[in-house]
């Protein structure tokens, strides 16, 4: 499964939106992006996953690029619930197993 | 549905002490798997199974045994603790293989510690 590098930390407002960038540039065409969150030491939450076309749910957006080499998270409006830490984890289509890295601490501030 | 549910919550143990560490799921998932966290790190794959009677090895195996009798239950031996396995324990559950849409559904953890 590809590897993925995100920046350790972000910082963002309430009610605005949370970007969270994640690079994956050695992905394979068959391997989908997901997002996972983990909140204050709970287990990992599913946010949203994608091949190549943008996705949106009742939780976050995923912009994925065309050449598929970077995607960003969006929470369309931050709350101080949102703070976490947030994983990218690219894995194949029909695969189970997640591969974490150190994610991205999303910290929410009022 | 309770989905993934672990006990104990806490547990220390002294080293060289052996345990179980309990997973069950009630969504009839057939993919079962233990990750461990450690302090400040993602997530390690510790073993995982596709379906009652078939296990195997993830990232960082050593130490730890599994079986799987039922699809329900992943339990999590520990033979001989170190303190080196002291950690958060997760347990997690899924559709097989073969579904497109894999997404996980992990427990709230164990929180290990070895003195």
């Amino acid at each position: 499964d590809a590897k993925t590098t995100q920046p350790p930390s972000m910082d963002c407002a309430e009610g605005r939106a949370a970007n969270l960038p994640c690079n994956h540039s050695t992905i394979s065409g068959n391997e989908y992006v997901y997002w996972y969150r983990q909140i204050h030491s709970q287990g990992p939450q599913y946010i949203i996953h994608g091949l190549k076309n943008n996705e949106t749910n009742e939780m976050a957006s995923l912009i994925i690029t065309e050449d598929r080499k970077s995607s960003t998270l969006i929470l369309p409006h931050a709350t101080l619930r949102d703070t976490a830490v947030y994983y990218c984890i690219v894995r194949r289509e029909y695969g189970n197993k997640l591969v974490f890295g150190a994610g991205t601490i999303l910290r929410v501030k009022s | 549905n309770a989905g993934v549910t672990q006990t104990p919550k806490f547990q220390v143990l002294k080293t060289g002490q052996s345990m179980t560490l309990q997973c069950a799921q009630d969504m009839n998932h057939e993919y079962m798997s233990w990750y461990r966290q450690d302090p400040g790190m993602g997530l390690r794959l510790i073993h995982y199974s596709v379906g009652a009677g078939i296990t195997d090895q993830g990232e960082v195996p050593n130490g730890y045994n599994v079986s799987r009798s039922t699809t329900e239950d992943f339990p999590l031996r520990l033979l001989s603790a170190a303190p080196s396995q002291t950690s958060v324990y997760f347990c997690a559950s899924s559709w097989g293989p073969g579904q497109a849409n894999n997404e996980q559904f992990f427990g709230p953890g164990t929180r290990l510690t070895v003195l």
